[in-house]
């Protein structure tokens, strides 16, 4: 067990609607990621927040936001969804307690939601 | 721009003997390389990481991995594969803007380990 939990575990939608995905970064991580799995792109890279802020982007569609609360949880918000969108939405969290020290930390990943959109 | 290679989509394996996992990458500067183990249904797990220093790294479940310079190459590696190590295995490099940490992964490498 990572200490990362995400929720629901899996979300099974139409196409056009929009879902929230949930994320609890572990304990004293102020940083949270989100990646999504596909077949055909693999694992990539969507957003990264740090203690509230937005710090990178990835491919991410205009349809899907990100935020990060004061608590340090985030959500994945996804809209307008396509039979594409289907896949493995992973969070991850790491320390990131210095500026100079992020690339060296690891990030730790949580179980994922898997989004089936019909 | 950087990007991690894993040539072999699957490596086949008995039980008992060494195996190893694949992995190259393409990154400016020094590279910070991670492996990471997914069981089915299941999240992504860390194994190990290469920052700087002793180029062999010691990870979990016995893993480790060998960060070669001139090869540009970060193979992980185990003495003894058990069945239970059967499972898709990710390389990762750290992305180089300063201040962000996302992983860039490659395609992922199926390690089957038959008894």
């Amino acid at each position: 067990d990572s200490g990362v939990t995400q929720t629901p575990k899996h979300l099974i939608t139409a196409t056009g609607q929009r879902v929230t995905l949930r994320c609890s970064p572990r304990s004293g991580d102020l940083s949270v990621y989100w990646y999504q799995q596909s077949l055909d792109q693999g694992l990539q890279f969507l957003i990264q927040y740090y203690n509230g802020e937005e710090r990178a982007k990835g491919n991410i569609l205009e349809r899907f936001s990100a935020q990060q609360f004061p608590d340090l949880h985030s959500e994945l918000n996804l809209s307008s969804l396509e039979l594409g969108d289907s896949a493995l939405y992973f969070c991850a969290s790491s320390v990131a307690g210095s500026l100079g020290g992020v690339r060296a930390d690891t990030q730790y990943f949580g179980p994922g939601t898997r989004l089936t959109v019909l | 721009a950087q990007s991690v290679a894993q040539p072999e989509d699957q490596v086949n394996v008995a039980e008992g003997n060494p195996l190893t996992v694949k992995c190259t990458y393409s990154v400016s500067g020094n590279p910070y390389l991670f492996w990471y183990v997914q069981y089915p249904n299941r999240g992504l797990q860390f194994l190990l990481k290469y920052i700087t220093g002793d180029n062999l790294v010691k990870g979990s479940y016995g893993f480790e991995a060998e960060f070669n310079k001139s090869q540009t190459s970060f193979h992980l590696k185990k003495p003894s594969a058990l069945v239970s190590d059967s499972a898709l295995y990710f390389c990762a490099v750290r992305g180089l803007l300063r201040n962000t940490g996302k992983l860039i992964f490659g395609q992922g490498t199926t390690l089957q380990v038959k008894p």
